[in-house]
């Protein structure tokens, strides 16, 4: 079965700052989908980006960029020049079949 | 236009109690997928259906457990005989059609507590 794992449960970085935030995940298939997750206090969870397995090219959409290793099974997502709305908690999550796998979470926070 | 909503949007029941959470979907979203929440954790997949076809269940933690979408939009989660360890937010998520790749859109939530 797949499983989601990530180790940092709190992140903080100073706004305009670049901060990473780390997810491993460990499955036996060879063609899958990552995505990361944005949930904001007490709204509604929003994707963030997404990355085809099978494309070697790291994904990007404007501040936010993923570095996908698959041999490593490591899918972190870098924010650069953070932003006050940023501040939520960052789901990573592995789409299997059906379903979404989610990791348990990271809380950031962003500091004027 | 209009994002995936749900009611109530908090819902208090005593232990034994049976419960029905409601999602609407995004209008011509094929895909319907229930998660639940539980305090601090990443969401956990209960159930999926495309149109009303309920195509995966596995995640329904016991037959008090009960989700069906009629007509393929509305749908509608039951939970019987409402237990403390039922207390979470649930998730309800569409998607426009039945790919890997497509984007859940997701609900505000019903927080459920059960005293």
């Amino acid at each position: 079965a797949q499983t989601v794992t990530q180790s940092q449960p709190e992140m903080s970085v100073q706004e305009a700052e670049t901060v990473t935030l780390s997810c491993t995940y460990d499955t036996s298939e060879s063609d899958y989908y990552l995505f990361w997750y944005k949930q904001p206090p007490s709204r509604q969870m929003i994707l963030v980006i997404r990355q085809e397995a099978y494309k070697q090219q790291n994904a990007t959409e404007n501040r936010f960029s993923v570095n996908f290793q698959k041999a490593a099974k490591s899918f972190s997502l870098k924010i650069s020049d953070s932003q006050l709305g940023d501040a939520a908690m960052y789901f990573c999550a592995y789409r299997s079949a059906d379903k979404l796998i989610f990791g348990t979470g990271t809380r950031l926070q962003v500091f004027p | 236009g209009a994002g995936v909503s749900q009611s109530p949007r908090y819902k208090v029941a005593k232990r034994g109690q049976d419960v029905a959470l409601r999602c609407d979907p995004i209008s011509g979203h094929v895909s319907l997928f229930w998660y639940q929440q539980a305090l601090g954790q990443g969401p956990e997949f209960l159930t999926y259906f495309q149109n009303e076809a309920q195509l995966d269940k596995s995640g329904l933690p016991s037959d008090r457990f009960f989700a069906e979408r009629p007509e393929g939009s509305v749908s509608t989660l039951k939970i019987q005989r409402t237990q403390q360890e039922d207390s979470a937010v649930y998730l309800c998520a569409s998607s426009f059609l039945a790919g890997e790749w497509e984007t859940q859109y997701f609900g505000p939530g019903t927080r459920l507590l059960v005293l």
